[in-house]
């Protein structure tokens, strides 16, 4: 099993560019995650889907955009990039309420 | 407001040196509490979960405790290796959906 999968490990954004960063999970888990890290803070939820098809908001969704069509995948969207943006983001998944696996992350920079 | 703090903010032992580091929350409807691990530049890996005040779990030289207002993990004779962050992390609401981290303990091991 590769666990969860995340592409790009890195990229670097102009300023109302637009991006999907991918998630790919093989351990049939039904629930998926996506935070943001900034230095000093602590993980922020994104969105989160407990199934294909739903979706919905965490803690700091302004400015993103999931969806949910498998099981294995959930897409985060940046519209119109902005540097608050600059992050590491990292997407998880987790059997239910359980512990959450978390892949390597991508690290975003927005100039 | 719901709000996860972590104790100390950086943590330097020798070798040997038993600690514990703290996690304290206020939120309403906690689903359950959970501790992992991150190294420089990867994923948070999974350590514990904790589900009631009074439950206690063990892995190695780690041991994980929760009251109704904080838990603790103490590290008992660490070793260089145990070097790393270490993250608490509460699950609230109905669905245990949304998922607050604090901003991790960096753990540092002198041999």
């Amino acid at each position: 099993n590769a666990g969860v999968t995340q592409t790009p490990k890195f990229r670097i954004l102009k300023i109302g560019q637009s991006m999907t960063l991918q998630c790919t999970q093989d351990m049939n888990h039904n629930y998926m995650y996506w935070y943001r890290q900034d230095p000093g803070m602590g993980l922020k939820l994104i969105y989160y889907s407990v199934g294909a098809g739903i979706t919905d908001k965490g803690e700091v969704p302004n400015g993103y955009n999931v969806s949910r069509s498998t099981t294995e995948d959930f897409p985060l969207r940046l519209e119109l990039a902005a540097p608050s943006q600059t992050s590491v983001y990292f997407c998880a998944s987790s059997y239910f309420e359980t512990e959450q696996f978390f892949g390597p992350g991508t690290r975003l920079t927005v100039l | 407001e719901d709000q996860v703090t972590q104790s100390p903010e950086a943590l330097r032992l020798q070798e040997g040196e038993s600690s514990s580091l703290n996690c304290s929350y206020t939120v309403s409807g906690l689903r359950g509490l959970f501790w992992y691990r991150q190294d420089p530049g990867k994923g948070p890996e999974f350590l514990f979960t904790l589900y009631s005040a009074g439950e206690e779990k063990e892995k190695e030289r780690l041991k994980a405790t929760l009251t109704k207002k904080e838990s603790f993990l103490h590290i008992t004779a660490p070793k260089p290796e145990d070097s790393a962050t270490y993250l608490c992390a509460v699950s609230v609401g109905v669905s245990g959906n949304q998922f607050y981290f604090g901003t991790g303990t960096s753990l540092t091991v002198i041999p």
